[in-house]
């Protein structure tokens, strides 16, 4: 079971970094940390993904704990187009990702 | 850049009815994976295909059976439409190491059952 445990939802001030934090205390050493977003009434979005290292990209940052038995997602600076639920889930090296139990982000202006 | 289509985006059935979705993949992926997402619910995986073979089932019902196609499109056919079959259709394509790599999603078919 790829279970993974999120807030079910936060609030951000636009222009301020988001914390967000998965625990994923079973997860296997080879199984990777995906991180995907839906805005409304669209399809998911990937927004990065890691297996051990701290990793960032255009969208955001990872930060993998040193047992990989948690995860935060950072967005620098949050904006209003970053509302969304955000879907942490392990990649326990199949194709499909298991999505469930995201936390629902709120950015206030 | 190239995004994965899908078709149609809105689908209007009665109980009964069959409906077939379409979804085209990003040119040079060839993994396919279709998700259900239900009013308020999570995307649900329902099966996906690797190189036109089925690789993972998911909550897919014995009413809906999908292909992947020579051309690596893929459609999913569903019959005797229930009501609880009005959901979001979600198709997703990728390529790459598995577990490590990257799903692209459409923008969705609505489907309707009335």
């Amino acid at each position: 079971d790829a279970k993974t445990t999120q807030p079910n939802s936060m609030e951000s001030n636009e222009e301020e970094p988001v914390h967000l934090p998965c625990n994923h205390s079973t997860i296997s050493g080879t199984d990777y940390i995906h991180w995907y977003r839906q805005l409304p009434s669209q399809g998911p979005e990937y927004v990065i993904h890691g297996l051990t290292s701290n990793v960032n990209n255009r969208m955001a940052s990872l930060a993998i704990a040193e047992d990989r038995k948690s995860s935060t997602l950072i967005l620098h600076r949050a904006t209003l187009r970053d509302a969304a639920v955000y879907y942490c889930i392990r990649n326990n090296a199949g194709n499909m990702l298991t999505f469930g139990g995201g936390t629902r982000l709120m950015v206030k202006p | 850049a190239a995004g994965v289509i899908q078709s149609p985006r809105h689908l209007i059935k009665e109980k009964r009815e069959t409906a077939t979705l379409k979804c085209y993949p990003i040119p040079r992926h060839d993994t396919v994976y279709w998700y259900q997402q239900g009013p308020g619910q999570d995307p649900q995986f329902l099966i996906s295909f690797y190189e036109k073979m089925q690789s993972d089932k998911g909550s897919i019902p014995d009413r809906f059976s999908a292909q992947q196609f020579s051309d690596y499109h893929s459609e999913l056919n569903m019959s005797s439409l229930e009501l609880g079959d009005s959901a979001l259709y979600f198709c997703a394509s990728s390529w790459g190491e598995p577990g490590a790599n990257v799903l692209t999603f459409g923008a969705g078919s609505r489907l309707t059952v009335l």
